[in-house]
């Protein structure tokens, strides 16, 4: 069975300071890792996935199969980065799964 | 804009009957997903659909079935509701399954509430 796990449920930090949001996960085959992000009163949608290995409004994910983890982080935060932000696992049969998402808070 | 539409946003049924969500996509996808959120939860997959072929999750509830007519749309259908399927229904699509055109697509959701 696979896993997601997000041990944070609410994050706060202050503008300019660094994020890193935790995702770890559990599964058997070759993971395909995502991150997807709910911005307040919009629906959610995809921010980054981990093989276009690519930087997304300042934040990157790097997989680290040796740790089963796929942490968020971006070096400055900035108050519209306020959201939820959910990491998910698909494969190729259509399995997804889903962490419990977690609310961070950018301060001013 | 291609998108995936979700109606109604809001969906007030009573304990016991029956009732439809509806989903459809502009996007011209081979997937579509549905979803079952609680609050402070996971969203939950339910089941899929790969064009027609359906795809249900082990732990589906029997009460939860889904139909595809076409490409455009599909639909959840819970049978009899409980208390218990109050919750946000998030339909998703995607390209394909495969690697590179898995992204998944989001509608804006339907809220349930069960009386």
């Amino acid at each position: 069975a696979q896993r997601v796990t997000q041990p944070e449920k609410l994050l706060s930090v202050f503008k300019g300071a660094p994020v890193e949001l935790k995702c770890n996960y559990s599964y058997s085959g070759s993971p395909e890792l995502f991150w997807y992000v709910q911005y307040s009163r919009q629906r959610l949608q995809l921010l980054l996935r981990h093989i276009s290995r690519e930087s997304i409004k300042g934040f990157t994910a790097d997989l680290n199969k040796g740790e089963t983890s796929f942490h968020l982080k971006k070096p400055f935060a900035q108050e519209e980065d306020s959201a939820m932000y959910y990491c998910a696992l698909h494969t190729n049969a259509g399995k997804s799964t889903f962490g419990d998402g977690t609310t961070l808070t950018v301060k001013p | 804009d291609a998108m995936v539409i979700q109606n109604p946003r809001y969906q007030v049924t009573q304990f016991g009957k029956p009732v439809t969500l509806s989903c459809s996509q502009t996007l011209n996808h081979n997937v579509m997903y549905w979803y079952q959120q609680k609050s402070s939860q996971a969203p939950k997959l339910l089941f899929h659909y790969y064009d027609k072929d359906f795809n249900n999750e082990a732990d589906t509830p029997d009460n939860f079935q889904s139909r595809r007519p076409n490409t455009s749309f599909c639909f959840l259908d819970i049978r009899s509701p409980g208390l218990g399927d109050a919750a946000m229904y998030l339909c998703a699509t995607s390209r394909d399954l495969q690697s590179s055109y898995n992204e998944q697509f989001f509608g804006p959701g339907t809220r349930l509430t069960v009386l």
